[in-house]
């Protein structure tokens, strides 16, 4: 089947703006990761869900970041009033609850201005 | 909090000569201890794992050993090739956190012919 999905695969935006990017699960995954790679970094953690629940947010880097997973599936990661740190490469993972192996999407290029 | 260590940040080996990237931990319930491997401007993905009930995994030409006493796993590449070239990922978890890992920062492996 299909693997994890995110849209858009690239973002330009001004200063200022709000984006919003997706994630589309491996379906029948129940846990979905939010992660955030700066250019030539690791993987920094920022939300996960169980379900539509999300019992970790403890990664979120300000309140200008906030997450939402909808059906137990597609998740959506809005970030208000861009600023040029939030530039980086936006990965989310899902993983089905009887096995630990986190499939990761191909990622959204966040760029901004 | 958890945190892993992983060394070290770059790597350069000549083709045919093996590589060893090593990862240290702090969380003693910590079960789950997977590598990923990152190629430019790719997902990760999962190249093998351990669980804490077992020493040594071999795949091939790569090998993962674990010392739940020292807190420590490794990861042995032999032989290397050159599209072994890559960023490669050390995380750790537990396997009742419903899959939250905990990554290190990577290390790049540049294999040269």
């Amino acid at each position: 089947g299909a693997g994890v999905s995110q849209s858009p695969s690239n973002k330009v935006t001004e200063k200022g703006k709000d984006v919003e990017l997706r994630c589309d699960p491996i379906s029948g995954h129940t846990a979905l990761y939010w992660y955030r790679q700066s250019l030539g970094q690791g993987l920094e953690f920022l939300i996960y869900f169980q379900g539509n629940s999300a019992p970790d947010k403890s990664g979120l880097p300000s309140d200008r970041f906030s997450a939402e997973r909808t059906g137990g599936s597609v998740s959506t990661l809005t970030i208000q009033r861009t600023q040029q740190e939030d530039s980086a490469v936006y990965l989310c993972a899902s993983i089905r609850v009887d096995t630990d192996t986190q499939y990761f999407g191909p990622g959204t290029r966040l760029t901004v201005l | 909090g958890e945190n892993v260590e992983q060394h070290p940040s770059t790597l350069s080996v000549q083709e045919g000569d093996s590589a060893v990237i090593k990862c240290t931990y702090s969380d003693s319930a910590s079960n789950y201890f997977p590598w990923y491997k990152q190629e430019l401007g790719k997902r990760p993905q999962l190249i093998i794992d351990i669980r804490s009930n077992v020493g040594e995994k071999k795949d091939q030409r790569i090998a993962v050993t674990l010392n739940k006493t020292a807190k420590h796993f490794s990861l042995h590449i032999t032989e290397t090739q050159p599209e072994d070239s890559a960023v490669y990922f050390c995380a750790e978890g537990r396997t009742d956190s419903w899959g939250k890992l905990q990554f290190g920062a990577g290390t790049q492996v540049v294999v040269t012919p």
